[in-house]
């Protein structure tokens, strides 16, 4: 089992440029979200998915898209970078909600 | 709103030393608390999860507790080593928006 992956490690975005990060799962996971981490501010869930096809808003949506057509596969995409999106971007998966949540090992994104 | 805090945000103790990190909650509605370890510039680790129904879960030398009535938790480790150093996160799964609420952390450093 690789557990949840994602790519790339590192990222570093011009504004207003656009981009995919990856995150998938091989444990069979039905839920998986995205948080974002920053000094002073916590993790905040991003968006989240209960299962393929099934998405919805978190804390702090606002600037990203999310989309889920396999089980597998989550991937984040922002639309038009600013800099206040420099930050650390997770990945977690779970069973199911409110199960234990596995995370990957982050995505360090910075734009200039 | 559910919010969750961690008192103080670092603590640095001698090797051996058994200590005592605390997690605070304010709506005591939860269906769980996980305690996490993040290592610098990695992702997080599951460490032990605690069902709103128990009082306590042990993994080797962590004992975690959980007084839900009274909005606290806390994560006991023994004999204290330098590979304990990493920052500690307790989160709360919360109510039907399927929302894990984080704390900000306590960064612990283990002397030799």
């Amino acid at each position: 089992n690789a557990g949840v992956t994602q790519t790339p490690k590192f990222q570093v975005l011009k504004t207003g440029q656009s981009m995919t990060l990856q995150c998938a799962q091989d444990m069979n996971h039905e839920y998986m979200s995205w948080y974002r981490q920053d000094p002073g501010m916590g993790l905040r869930l991003i968006h989240y998915s209960v299962g393929a096809g099934i998405t919805d808003q978190g804390e702090v949506p606002n600037g990203y898209n999310v989309s889920r057509s396999t089980t597998e596969d989550f991937p984040l995409r922002l639309l038009s970078a600013a800099p206040s999106q420099t930050s650390v971007y997770f990945c977690a998966s779970s069973p199911k909600i409110p199960y234990e949540q596995y995370f990957g090992p982050g995505t360090r994104l910075t734009v200039t | 709103k559910q919010e969750v805090t961690q008192i103080p945000a670092a603590l640095s103790v001698p090797e051996g030393e058994n200590l005592v990190l605390n997690c605070s909650f304010t709506d005591s509605a939860i269906y769980n608390l996980q305690w996490f370890r993040q290592d610098p510039g990695k992702g997080l680790t599951s460490l032990l999860l605690i069902q709103s129904s128990q009082r306590e879960q042990t993994s080797g030398r962590l004992n975690a507790s959980l007084d839900k009535s009274s909005g606290r938790s806390t994560l006991y480790i023994a004999a204290s080593q330098p590979g304990d150093s990493a920052t500690y996160l307790c989160a709360v799964y919360t109510g039907a928006n399927s929302k894990l609420t984080f704390g900000k952390g306590i960064t612990l450093s283990v002397r030799p």
